[in-house]
């Protein structure tokens, strides 16, 4: 089954500061992956999207990267901003074709004005 | 283009009591996933709909049912419901293409209390 990791489970840092959230997958073999936000008792809201072919996406602010080989993902947010804050959470989908996701534990960021 | 709506969204019950949540997934989309996230165990898989057939079903027991609807519309129903059900419930819905090809997108969950 797979299992997904995020590291660090909190992180806070003052405002402009550039960040690297960490995904680790067990399964290398991923169809894609997605990382979502979540506001404090709210649902979650797709940030990117990135397949299997691809190495980097971007988005604004946000940039991912996926190593397929090595399991990881690595989501990079510059300048960052007090409404950054949120917890971010990594998903990869069931390997055996279903549409369901298994989620990583998540990164509560706070970014300090 | 409205979002995914869930409704009610906030809920208290008692042990022992049934409740019946519901999901409206974004114009469209034939694909209603829905999941259970409580701050113990994260995010986890409870089944998926498309086209009114429950396509996968995560590690759940039988007290945990749901169902969808011609118009794609679904409802997830909790019968005996223990402290431990307590959670924000979450639906997704997408297009349907499987293998998680494509984005999901959540609706604001349904927040249950159990006592």
């Amino acid at each position: 089954k797979q299992e997904v990791t995020q590291i660090p489970a909190a992180l806070s840092v003052p405002e402009g500061e550039n960040l690297v959230l960490n995904c680790s997958f067990t399964d290398s073999a991923i169809y894609n992956l997605q990382w979502f936000r979540q506001d404090p008792g709210k649902g979650l809201t797709s940030l990117l999207l990135i397949q299997s072919s691809q190495r980097e996406q971007t988005s604004g602010r946000l940039n991912a990267s996926l190593d397929k080989s090595s399991g990881r993902s690595t989501l990079y947010i510059a300048a960052s901003q007090p409404g950054d804050s949120a917890t971010y959470l990594c998903a990869v989908p069931d390997q055996t074709g279903a549409n369901n996701l298994f989620f990583g534990t998540g990164t509560r960021l706070t970014v300090i004005p | 283009k409205a979002g995914v709506t869930q409704t009610p969204r906030y809920l208290i019950k008692t042990r022992g009591q049934q409740v019946t949540l519901s999901c409206s997934p974004i114009s469209g989309h034939r694909s209603v996933s829905w999941y259970q996230q409580t701050p113990g165990q994260g995010l986890q898989f409870l089944f998926e709909y498309f086209s009114e057939t429950q396509r996968n079903k995560g590690n759940f027991p039988g007290r945990f049912s749901g169902r969808q609807f011609s118009n794609s519309r679904s409802e997830m129903n909790v019968s005996t419901l223990e402290l431990g059900d307590s959670a924000l419930y979450l639906c997704a819905s997408s297009w349907g293409r499987g293998r998680g090809q494509e984005t999901q997108y959540f609706g604001p969950g349904t927040r249950l209390l159990v006592l």
